[in-house]
């Protein structure tokens, strides 16, 4: 049973570019949610996706942007970098559609793309 | 005042030690807590799931007060392999399984 996978594992950009981080959640699960963990800090939300499209944002700015795929796959994409976008990006899967905590509302993470901006 | 709070550490314990953690909440409507274990460069991995008035697994004993809005994590008999960053975690209200985390605190248990 395959756990949440990411890819790639390192990324190296200049400020001003552009960078797409791509996510496939552990089998059985429906939900992406992404994250940014600065050094020293808890992951802080993104935004999470449920049946391709974005349920709920955190405080981040449009230069933010994903998508998830009919085989419920995500991508984060990332504008206009800055010096500050460097960080850990997690990826966690879980079962959406429900509105109170169950057992199914437990979230994976993968292991992550560490993104270094220059 | 932050979502989640936690004492950062680190906490230096011997081994065999019992060691708690302790971290509070703002939003009085939340819901589910978990306890995350995150490793030095790896993702967080679900320690515990804190649904009730608590649950036990082995060594580890995580309590909830939802009076007080905390949540605590109790280690005993630390083994090395226990070192780790362990981050409160507790669901956003109001659906979409929003994650809001503690900073993490910091546990180093020696020789």
């Amino acid at each position: 049973d395959a756990g949440v996978t990411q890819s790639p594992t390192h990324l190296i950009k200049t400020r001003g570019q552009q960078v797409t981080l791509r996510c496939s959640p552990k089998s059985g699960h429906d939900t992406v949610s992404w994250y940014q963990q600065a050094l020293g800090q808890g992951p802080q939300f993104i935004f999470q996706y449920y049946e391709e499209e974005e349920r709920q944002r955190g405080n981040f700015p449009d230069r933010f942007s994903g998508h998830q795929f009919p085989n419920y796959s995500s991508e984060l994409n990332v504008n206009a970098l800055l010096l500050g976008d460097s960080a850990l990006y997690l990826c966690a899967s879980s079962l959406g559609g429900t509105e109170l905590p169950s057992s199914t509302d437990t979230q994976y993470f993968g292991p992550g793309t560490r993104l270094t901006v220059l | 005042r932050k979502e989640v709070e936690q004492d950062p550490g680190p906490f230096n314990v011997p081994e065999g030690a019992t060691v708690a953690f302790n971290c509070t909440y703002s939003n009085s409507a939340s819901q589910s807590f978990f306890w995350y274990r995150q490793d030095c460069r790896k993702e967080p991995k679900l320690l515990m799931s804190v649904y009730s008035s608590g649950n036990e697994d082995g060594r580890f004993t995580a309590q909830l007060n939802r009076a007080s809005q905390y949540i605590s994590l109790l280690i005993r008999d630390s083994k090395l392999s226990d070192s780790a960053t362990y981050l409160c975690v507790v669901n956003h209200p109001g659906g979409g399984n929003k994650l809001t985390f503690g900073t993490g605190t910091q546990l180093k248990v020696e020789l």
